[in-house]
């Protein structure tokens, strides 16, 4: 599968710790981006790499969030400090250019107890 | 301010009818992308078409085509002879030029088919 993936796909944490979660893009895509989707909403853009630049971040990313790609490959995005309304899906999209479709993945959820 | 507006939050129609999805952008840009995805119950986000805005072309994709107006800031989505494999929340997002590459969505409609 030459897909987007991400790992876990289902993670239950307690309120107060910290998650990782890690995105795998398509090889060849430069551009990796990530967004959280809550029940009923369509996706909401958090932040996205050029390589591994990042190049803008939400507003939606508080200082707790926070998101890496290290060597312009695979990404993270750490939650410190988990809270009840981080409880969403988090995507993660790759594209080979800045206007060229962007190819999702199945999602990360993140319940928050 | 939300940029993309799907007002229709549920479309439910019966197998073979066409249905159409509304989406109303706003943008001061004169240089735009427009999208069309597709979220089926499964979860995963499937990329329909990409439009600029300056290509007003109508598109036609098998059963599926575009309708871009942008005298009227609108982008609707029809499906023609809808099947059951329809089922899905269809998303329309705008990118702008000073944010290349962040896709904005609109709140989504859920298509319902029933056989």
């Amino acid at each position: 599968d030459t897909g987007v993936s991400q790992d876990p796909r289902h993670k239950i944490t307690k309120r107060g710790q910290n998650v990782t979660f890690r995105c795998d893009p398509i090889s060849e895509h430069n551009r990796l981006y990530w967004y959280r989707q809550t029940l009923g909403q369509g996706p909401e853009f958090l932040t996205y790499f050029q390589n591994e630049a990042q190049l803008e971040k939400s507003r939606l990313l508080s200082d707790r969030f926070s998101a890496e790609r290290p060597k312009g490959s695979f990404s993270t995005l750490e939650i410190q400090r988990t809270e009840q309304g981080d409880s969403a899906m988090y995507l993660c999209a790759s594209s080979s250019g800045r206007n060229n479709e962007q190819f999702f993945g199945p999602g990360t959820r993140l319940t928050v107890l | 301010a939300q940029k993309v507006t799907q007002a229709q939050t549920e479309i439910s129609v019966v197998e073979k009818e066409d249905v159409t999805l509304d989406c109303v952008y706003e943008t001061r840009d004169t240089t735009y992308y427009l999208f069309w995805y597709k979220q089926p119950p499964s979860g995963e986000l499937v990329f329909l078409i990409r439009r600029n805005s300056f290509d007003e072309q109508n598109e036609i994709s098998g059963r599926y085509s575009w309708n871009f107006q942008k005298s009227t800031s609108s982008f609707n989505f029809t499906i023609t002879a809808s099947q059951v494999v329809d089922s899905a929340v269809y998303f329309c997002a705008l990118s702008e030029e000073d944010s290349w590459g962040k896709l904005q969505f609109g709140a989504g409609t859920q298509v319902v088919v029933t056989p």
